[in-house]
Protein backbone atom coordinates (compact mmCIF):
# COMPACT_ATOMS: atom_id res chain seq x y z
CA UNK A 1 0.00 0.00 0.00
CA UNK A 2 2.29 3.28 -1.50
CA UNK A 3 -0.17 5.60 -0.50
CA UNK A 4 -0.37 8.67 -2.37
CA UNK A 5 2.61 8.99 -4.71
CA UNK A 6 4.02 11.67 -7.12
CA UNK A 7 5.43 11.92 -9.97
CA UNK A 8 8.35 13.64 -10.47
CA UNK A 9 9.98 14.84 -7.76
CA UNK A 10 11.62 17.60 -8.97
CA UNK A 11 11.66 19.58 -12.54
CA UNK A 12 13.11 22.15 -13.91
CA UNK A 13 11.06 24.41 -16.62
CA UNK A 14 11.64 27.09 -18.75
CA UNK A 15 9.55 29.85 -19.50
CA UNK A 16 6.82 28.51 -21.96
CA UNK A 17 7.27 24.90 -21.49
CA UNK A 18 4.74 22.35 -20.65
CA UNK A 19 4.59 19.84 -18.33
CA UNK A 20 1.78 17.00 -16.47
CA UNK A 21 2.67 16.43 -12.87
CA UNK A 22 1.13 12.90 -12.15
CA UNK A 23 -0.67 11.56 -8.61
CA UNK A 24 -2.08 8.08 -8.16
CA UNK A 25 -3.67 6.70 -5.17
CA UNK A 26 -4.05 2.96 -4.28
CA UNK A 27 -6.66 3.68 -1.57
CA UNK A 28 -10.26 3.83 -3.77
CA UNK A 29 -10.47 7.74 -2.56
CA UNK A 30 -13.03 9.10 -3.97
CA UNK A 31 -11.58 13.23 -3.80
CA UNK A 32 -8.34 14.05 -4.97
CA UNK A 33 -6.60 17.62 -5.17
CA UNK A 34 -4.20 19.59 -6.29
CA UNK A 35 -2.70 22.15 -4.22
CA UNK A 36 0.84 24.22 -4.50
CA UNK A 37 2.85 25.62 -1.13
CA UNK A 38 4.53 29.16 -1.48
CA UNK A 39 6.99 30.41 1.26
CA UNK A 40 5.47 31.78 4.11
CA UNK A 41 2.01 30.78 2.81
CA UNK A 42 -0.54 27.64 3.37
CA UNK A 43 -1.25 25.45 0.85
CA UNK A 44 -4.19 26.62 -2.00
CA UNK A 45 -6.18 24.36 -3.76
CA UNK A 46 -5.59 24.68 -7.19
CA UNK A 47 -8.44 21.76 -8.70
CA UNK A 48 -9.74 18.84 -7.15
CA UNK A 49 -11.92 15.74 -8.09
CA UNK A 50 -14.79 13.92 -6.37
CA UNK A 51 -14.96 11.41 -8.34
CA UNK A 52 -13.40 9.75 -11.79
CA UNK A 53 -14.45 11.66 -15.31
CA UNK A 54 -15.08 15.06 -12.35
CA UNK A 55 -13.04 18.15 -11.79
CA UNK A 56 -13.44 21.39 -10.24
CA UNK A 57 -11.67 24.75 -9.80
CA UNK A 58 -10.12 25.46 -6.39
CA UNK A 59 -8.70 28.95 -5.11
CA UNK A 60 -5.71 29.18 -8.07
CA UNK A 61 -6.76 27.44 -10.70
CA UNK A 62 -5.56 29.65 -13.65
CA UNK A 63 -2.63 28.64 -15.62
CA UNK A 64 -3.61 24.32 -15.02
CA UNK A 65 -5.70 22.04 -16.01
CA UNK A 66 -6.66 19.01 -14.53
CA UNK A 67 -8.16 15.08 -16.01
CA UNK A 68 -9.26 12.55 -13.71
CA UNK A 69 -9.77 9.68 -16.48
CA UNK A 70 -8.76 7.05 -14.01
CA UNK A 71 -10.15 6.85 -9.98
CA UNK A 72 -6.69 6.07 -9.16
CA UNK A 73 -4.94 9.14 -11.32
CA UNK A 74 -5.04 12.86 -11.09
CA UNK A 75 -2.86 14.50 -13.44
CA UNK A 76 -1.86 18.29 -13.16
CA UNK A 77 -1.21 20.10 -16.22
CA UNK A 78 0.69 23.51 -17.18
CA UNK A 79 0.53 24.02 -20.61
CA UNK A 80 2.91 27.35 -20.81
CA UNK A 81 4.62 27.72 -17.60
CA UNK A 82 5.64 31.22 -15.81
CA UNK A 83 7.89 31.43 -13.05
CA UNK A 84 4.98 32.38 -10.82
CA UNK A 85 3.98 28.94 -11.28
CA UNK A 86 7.41 28.06 -9.34
CA UNK A 87 6.39 26.10 -6.05
CA UNK A 88 5.91 22.61 -4.36
CA UNK A 89 3.09 21.27 -5.30
CA UNK A 90 0.90 18.82 -3.05
CA UNK A 91 -1.11 16.17 -4.44
CA UNK A 92 -4.07 14.89 -1.56
CA UNK A 93 -6.60 12.33 -1.53
CA UNK A 94 -9.72 11.40 0.80
CA UNK A 95 -12.10 8.96 1.31
CA UNK A 96 -14.86 10.68 2.77
CA UNK A 97 -14.06 14.45 1.59
CA UNK A 98 -12.35 14.99 5.60
CA UNK A 99 -9.20 13.48 6.55
CA UNK A 100 -7.02 13.96 3.56
CA UNK A 101 -3.39 11.96 2.52
CA UNK A 102 -0.76 14.06 0.95
CA UNK A 103 2.07 13.01 -1.36
CA UNK A 104 5.38 13.76 -0.57
CA UNK A 105 5.27 16.80 -2.89
CA UNK A 106 6.84 17.81 -6.58
CA UNK A 107 9.54 21.89 -6.37
CA UNK A 108 8.76 22.85 -9.32
CA UNK A 109 11.25 25.68 -10.44
CA UNK A 110 10.48 27.52 -13.56
CA UNK A 111 13.52 29.92 -15.03
CA UNK B 1 -6.86 37.85 3.62
CA UNK B 2 -7.12 34.00 4.37
CA UNK B 3 -9.47 32.30 5.67
CA UNK B 4 -7.77 30.74 8.63
CA UNK B 5 -5.00 32.28 10.07
CA UNK B 6 -2.29 30.47 12.94
CA UNK B 7 -1.06 32.41 15.57
CA UNK B 8 1.87 32.56 16.49
CA UNK B 9 3.84 32.12 13.28
CA UNK B 10 6.69 30.86 15.50
CA UNK B 11 7.17 29.14 18.84
CA UNK B 12 9.38 28.06 20.27
CA UNK B 13 9.87 25.81 23.88
CA UNK B 14 11.24 23.24 25.57
CA UNK B 15 11.12 19.57 25.86
CA UNK B 16 8.35 18.27 27.81
CA UNK B 17 6.72 22.07 27.89
CA UNK B 18 2.75 22.58 26.43
CA UNK B 19 2.72 24.20 23.07
CA UNK B 20 -0.72 26.05 21.96
CA UNK B 21 -1.55 26.95 18.48
CA UNK B 22 -4.24 29.19 17.28
CA UNK B 23 -6.43 28.93 14.26
CA UNK B 24 -9.05 31.71 13.41
CA UNK B 25 -11.21 31.56 10.46
CA UNK B 26 -13.51 34.02 9.08
CA UNK B 27 -16.79 32.06 7.57
CA UNK B 28 -18.93 29.38 8.47
CA UNK B 29 -17.39 25.80 8.30
CA UNK B 30 -18.57 21.89 7.98
CA UNK B 31 -15.17 21.01 10.04
CA UNK B 32 -11.48 22.40 10.96
CA UNK B 33 -8.76 20.05 10.30
CA UNK B 34 -5.68 20.13 12.01
CA UNK B 35 -2.20 19.48 10.00
CA UNK B 36 1.54 18.83 10.94
CA UNK B 37 4.38 19.27 8.10
CA UNK B 38 7.71 18.07 8.63
CA UNK B 39 10.70 20.25 6.67
CA UNK B 40 10.36 19.35 3.27
CA UNK B 41 7.79 16.69 3.55
CA UNK B 42 3.42 16.42 2.69
CA UNK B 43 1.34 16.78 5.21
CA UNK B 44 0.17 14.95 7.36
CA UNK B 45 -3.65 14.68 9.14
CA UNK B 46 -3.69 14.88 13.31
CA UNK B 47 -7.14 15.94 13.80
CA UNK B 48 -10.34 16.66 12.69
CA UNK B 49 -13.42 18.74 14.72
CA UNK B 50 -16.77 19.15 13.23
CA UNK B 51 -19.06 21.94 13.31
CA UNK B 52 -21.46 21.07 16.06
CA UNK B 53 -18.48 19.95 18.13
CA UNK B 54 -16.22 22.02 20.79
CA UNK B 55 -13.27 19.82 22.45
CA UNK B 56 -11.37 16.43 21.11
CA UNK B 57 -8.80 14.78 22.12
CA UNK B 58 -6.35 12.50 20.22
CA UNK B 59 -3.06 11.27 22.64
CA UNK B 60 -1.29 14.10 23.57
CA UNK B 61 -3.34 16.48 21.24
CA UNK B 62 -6.62 18.26 22.19
CA UNK B 63 -8.31 20.81 19.63
CA UNK B 64 -10.98 23.32 21.05
CA UNK B 65 -13.44 24.92 18.32
CA UNK B 66 -15.52 27.98 18.95
CA UNK B 67 -17.59 29.03 16.36
CA UNK B 68 -19.44 31.50 18.09
CA UNK B 69 -15.69 33.54 18.29
CA UNK B 70 -14.43 31.54 14.40
CA UNK B 71 -11.83 30.01 16.57
CA UNK B 72 -9.70 26.55 16.68
CA UNK B 73 -6.84 26.29 19.13
CA UNK B 74 -4.75 23.06 18.86
CA UNK B 75 -2.83 22.31 22.25
CA UNK B 76 0.52 19.73 22.03
CA UNK B 77 0.64 18.63 25.93
CA UNK B 78 4.61 16.99 27.06
CA UNK B 79 6.45 18.22 23.75
CA UNK B 80 8.98 16.34 22.24
CA UNK B 81 11.76 17.36 20.27
CA UNK B 82 9.95 14.98 17.14
CA UNK B 83 7.26 17.78 17.10
CA UNK B 84 9.58 19.85 15.38
CA UNK B 85 7.31 21.18 12.89
CA UNK B 86 5.10 23.62 11.06
CA UNK B 87 0.85 22.84 11.97
CA UNK B 88 -1.66 24.01 9.72
CA UNK B 89 -5.49 24.45 10.17
CA UNK B 90 -7.82 23.61 7.62
CA UNK B 91 -11.51 24.80 7.19
CA UNK B 92 -13.87 23.01 4.86
CA UNK B 93 -16.02 25.37 3.33
CA UNK B 94 -18.37 23.06 2.11
CA UNK B 95 -18.65 18.74 2.37
CA UNK B 96 -14.80 17.99 1.12
CA UNK B 97 -14.94 20.66 -1.95
CA UNK B 98 -13.43 23.67 -0.89
CA UNK B 99 -10.86 23.20 1.98
CA UNK B 100 -8.62 26.61 3.07
CA UNK B 101 -5.33 26.31 5.16
CA UNK B 102 -3.85 28.96 6.79
CA UNK B 103 0.20 30.10 6.46
CA UNK B 104 1.04 27.94 9.80
CA UNK B 105 2.62 27.76 13.04
CA UNK B 106 6.29 26.74 12.94
CA UNK B 107 6.59 24.99 16.23
CA UNK B 108 10.46 24.21 17.51
CA UNK B 109 10.69 21.97 20.77
CA UNK B 110 14.16 22.12 22.36
CA UNK B 111 15.65 19.42 24.00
Amino acid sequence: NAGVTQTPKFRVLKTGQSMTLLCAQDMNHEYMYWYRQDPGMGLRLIHYSVGEGTTAKGEVPDGYNVSRLKKQNFLLGLESAAPSQTSVYFCASSYTGDEQYFGPGTRLTVT
Amino acid sequence: SQQGEEDPQALSIQEGENATMNCSYKTSINNLQWYRQNSGRGLVHLILIRSNEREKHSGRLRVTLDTSKKSSSLLITASRAADTASYFCATDLGYGQNFVFGPGTRLSVLP
